[in-house]
């Protein structure tokens, strides 16, 4: 079946406007995280969503950092107000799961978001 | 808090070496480790997956091994190709739901 997909793969955009990225899960998982990678950085938790449980948010760096997912699949994460530091490859992956981390996770390709 | 540390930062081999990749962490109770792979610009492949109550996890020419009691794991690469260049990653749960290395750049020469 198809891998997780995510859109746009690249995006452009001047600081301080909102960017909106696109997470399709592997169908029938019921976990989706989101990660950030910096340049030079290592990957860095952003926000886990299982099920219908509230999400585990702990990761999201400020409040201009927002994620749903509808229906249990797909995920939007939004980025408000962007400034240059929110310049990364934003990756998200999905799990068959019970518990936050032990399953296997399956990577989407990523979105490269630049801020100028 | 979960650390995990990958050694070396980069390594180069010249085709048909055999090599190990090394990872460690530093809170031992894991439910398991996972290896990836990530080509530049690229998103991450799973190569192996670990449960804590294995030893070891093969897949062709790889070969995980998993020590809990020491914090350590290591990604044997058999007979090295040049497709094989690209940086690998190991990562395990911990306080987020899957804490990384920071990763080996590994290069494979022709």
């Amino acid at each position: 079946g198809a891998g997780v997909s995510q859109s746009p793969s690249n995006k452009v955009t001047e600081k301080g406007k909102d960017v909106e990225l696109r997470c399709d899960p592997i169908s029938g998982h019921t976990a989706l995280y989101w990660y950030r990678q910096s340049l030079g950085q290592g990957l860095e938790f952003l926000i886990y969503f299982q099920g219908n449980s509230a999400p585990d948010k702990s990761g999201l760096p400020s409040d201009r950092f927002s994620a749903e997912r509808t229906g249990g699949s797909v995920s939007t994460l939004t980025i408000q107000r962007t400034q240059q530091e929110d310049s990364a490859v934003y990756l998200c992956a999905s799990s068959l799961v019970r518990l936050a981390g032990t399953g296997e996770q399956f990577f989407g390709p990523g979105t490269r978001l630049t801020v100028l | 808090k979960q650390e995990v540390t990958q050694i070396p930062a980069a390594l180069s081999v010249p085709e048909g070496e055999n090599l190990v990749l090394n990872c460690s962490f530093t809170d031992s109770a894991i439910y398991n480790l996972q290896w990836f792979r990530q080509d530049p610009g690229k998103g991450l492949t799973s190569l192996l997956l670990i449960q804590s109550s294995q030893r070891e996890q093969t897949s062709g020419r790889l070969n995980a091994s998993l020590d809990k009691s020491s914090g350590r794991s290591t990604l044997y690469i058999a007979a090295s190709q040049p497709g094989d260049s690209a940086t690998y990653l190991c990562a395990v749960p911990g306080n987020t739901p899957l804490v990384f290395g920071k990763g080996t750049r590994l290069s494979v020469i022709a």
